[in-house]
């Protein structure tokens, strides 16, 4: 079983609609949560972090974390071209562990 | 700040030469860490440090050696380079826990033919 799981995608949304990026993950005892940008050619760029169960929002952007269900998702909220790039979901347990990335494409 | 730098930025080797990635940061990071991205991959762990004279091994860490004699830098040693180590490979570094935020390097692509 893989530390940390995303869909690959592609995801693709409507600009300015909503999109809705999750990642589930094995161990209990995982300490932190990181979500990453990555364009092509770049290196990861960090978006949000959480560490409590529940909502943190940052601009157009909100983490959800649920602990009980091992999950962790990010909302893009009014989506735009330039937020096209894939994310990656990162989970520490002493060390980073990161998922494959979802590819997100926003249609102008 | 420089932030965290990676030379070379691109490096084609040889099936069994050997080369250094090197990898600096100005932050005064306790934290540093190597890992490789494969093609529509996300981030494996090669190695990782916590602190000056202290390494360990992550994930993937065959095929690679790695030093830290200064908090600043932390060189990765390719030996016998094989066509498997074709990736491109990304140093960061943290402050003093997993609770912080990585800070990455701009890459370095490396293609063994």
């Amino acid at each position: 079983q893989k530390e940390v799981e995303q869909n690959s995608g592609p995801l693709s949304v409507p600009e300015g609609a909503i999109a809705s990026l999750n990642c589930t993950y094995s161990d209990r005892g995982s300490q932190s949560f990181f979500w990453y940008r990555q364009y092509s050619g770049k290196s990861p760029e960090l978006i949000m972090f959480i560490y409590s169960n529940g909502d943190k929002e940052d601009g157009r952007f909100t983490a959800q974390l649920n602990k009980a269900s091992q999950y962790v998702s990010l909302l893009i909220r009014d989506s735009q071209p330039s937020d096209s790039a894939t994310y990656l979901c990162a989970v520490t347990r002493n060390q980073f562990y990161f998922g494959t990335g979802t590819s997100l494409t926003v249609i102008p | 700040n420089a932030g965290v730098t990676q030379t070379p930025k691109f490096r084609i080797l040889k099936i069994g030469q050997s080369m250094t990635l090197q990898c600096a940061q100005d932050m005064n990071h306790n934290y540093m860490y190597w890992y490789r991205q494969d093609p529509g991959m996300g981030l494996k762990l090669i190695y990782y440090s916590v602190g000056a004279g202290i390494t360990d091994k992550g994930e993937v860490p065959n095929g690679y050696n790695v030093s830290r004699s200064t908090t600043e830098d932390f060189p990765l040693r390719l030996e016998l380079a094989a066509p498997s180590q074709t990736s491109v490979y990304f140093c960061a570094s943290i402050m003093d826990s997993v609770y912080n935020e990585q800070f990455f390097g701009p890459g370095t692509r490396l293609t063994v033919l």
